[in-house]
């Protein structure tokens, strides 16, 4: 059974760090992009950054770039969200979720687009003095 | 950013009832959309994605339809454990967006 569990989320203060973990289980987590969303409580949902399986390639949104740092170990077959300088606004459950690559465009000039389809439980982020 | 817009916010039907959930992209697309349930406390579940492509293992009540910029997901018979939030998400450009939200509650 593919499988996502998160961990490493508590309560930090403002400014401070925390760093947040997913372990995957179930398939070939090597194989996948993958990527970390967040619930502010009550809110809806935000995507924060996903990677690509050789981990070359990141993408942010921009209220986190520059203050949070996704990476992988794959020989780990794990996700890592490293959270610096934490906001309030931060305070949310975060999600780790395995990619499904969505083929688009013609031959030879095919391009892939991806989509979230394997959730974890999360992980909840409280920042407060 | 691609702006995600669903309508309506929230909505009361009966079991049995069929459902239609819009969602409208502030541009083009393409079908690179996916829709998701959630319910409350759990983390959500993807139901449809390439907009009208059904999910491993979700049940075919649930289909999806649009391209461009407007799309929906439709429920043909609501049952109770369809009660959740549901919603969309682009990916055809970063930053990845999300609808807002449809509340689908119990009349």
């Amino acid at each position: 059974e593919e499988q996502l569990v998160e961990s490493g989320g508590g309560l930090v203060q403002p400014g401070g760090s925390l760093s947040l973990s997913c372990a995957a289980s179930g398939f070939t987590f090597s194989s996948h992009w993958m990527s970390w969303v967040r619930q502010a409580p009550g809110k809806g949902l935000e995507w924060v950054a996903n990677i690509k399986e050789d981990g070359r390639e990141k993408y942010y949104v921009d209220s986190v770039k520059g203050r949070f740092t996704i990476s992988r170990d794959n020989a780990k077959n794990s996700l890592y969200l490293q959270m610096n300088s934490l906001r309030a606004e931060d305070m949310a459950v975060y999600y780790c979720a395995r990619d499904l690559p969505h083929r688009g465009g013609y031959f030879p000039h095919y391009h892939y687009y991806y989509y979230m389809d394997v959730w974890g439980k999360g992980t909840t982020v409280t920042v407060s003095s | 950013d691609i702006q995600m817009t669903q309508s309506p916010s929230s909505l009361s039907a009966s079991v049995g009832d069929r459902v239609t959930i819009t969602c409208r992209a502030s541009q083009g697309i393409g079908n690179y959309l996916v829709w998701f349930q959630q319910k409350p406390g759990k983390a959500p579940k993807s139901l449809i994605y390439a907009a009208s492509s059904l999910q491993s293992g979700v049940p075919s009540k649930f289909s999806g339809s649009g391209s461009g910029t407007d799309f929906t997901l439709t429920i043909s018979s609501l049952q109770p454990e369809d009660f959740a939030t549901y919603y969309c998400q682009q990916y055809y450009s970063y930053p990845l967006t999300f609808g807002g939200g449809t509340k689908v509650e119990i009349k």
